[in-house]
């Protein structure tokens, strides 16, 4: 069954460092979806990705914050000067197109700040 | 007013109960309607989908969404162990804001 991948698993960084996330999506989905849950929170939307732009952002997704598809396949957070406060779960998730709406997502990627 | 209102509980239960779970919402604008379960530090998993009002089953679960009253529910039948998990609804529009919006998740337990 096709599913969304992510790497890593787990990061672990020092505060002001520049860390990547990366993402596989279900081949074939056309919108692309980072997520982020803080532990014991509820899972946040960050940003949506149509058509090799940024659709959609939430307030939570400031400059520090950018995403890129660089080939036809991965997709990617980039966090530019990570924050105590940037410590969570980060989803991928991707959906198929305009009128599907299921949204599949994937294990995550677990960020620490130190 | 959250977007989207769910009981955090925990809600436990003895194995094979019939189990019921609530969201409400306030934006009028959803239309799309998912149920996602989730294990700890695991990523959300879509259990059930479903696209205005009415019911949908498949197995042991039933959705159901009442636009009217903006009231979200899933049932599991026959709960088992394995269906301990944090169940999360999330909803989104086919307008304006499009992204999934979640609940904050209700934490199942079934006990053998």
């Amino acid at each position: 069954e096709p599913e969304v991948t992510q790497t890593p698993s787990h990061q672990v960084t020092q505060m002001g460092q520049e860390v990547i996330l990366r993402c596989v999506p279900i081949s074939n989905h056309l919108y692309f979806y980072w997520y982020r849950q803080i532990l014991g929170q509820k899972v946040e939307f960050l940003v949506s990705f149509y058509n090799n732009e940024i659709s959609e952002k939430s307030e939570i997704f400031d400059d520090q914050f950018s995403v890129e598809r660089p080939d036809g396949s991965n997709f990617t957070l980039k966090i530019r000067s990570t924050k105590l406060e940037d410590s969570a779960m980060y989803f991928c998730a991707s959906r198929g197109g305009q009128n599907t709406g299921e949204l599949f997502f994937g294990e995550g990627s677990r960020l620490t700040v130190l | 007013q959250k977007e989207v209102e769910q009981d955090p509980g925990p809600l436990s239960v003895p194995e094979g109960a019939i189990v019921s779970l609530n969201c409400t919402y306030s934006n009028s604008a959803f239309q799309y309607f998912m149920w996602y379960r989730q294990y700890s530090r695991k990523g959300p998993e879509l259990l059930m989908y479903t696209y205005s009002s009415g019911n949908k089953e498949d197995g042991r679960f039933t959705a159901q969404v009442d636009k009217s009253s903006k009231y979200i529910s899933l049932f599991i039948r026959d709960s088992q162990p394995s269906d301990s998990a944090t169940y999360l609804c999330a909803a989104r529009g086919d307008t304006g804001r499009r992204a999934l919006t979640f609940g904050s998740g209700t934490r199942l337990q079934v006990q053998p």
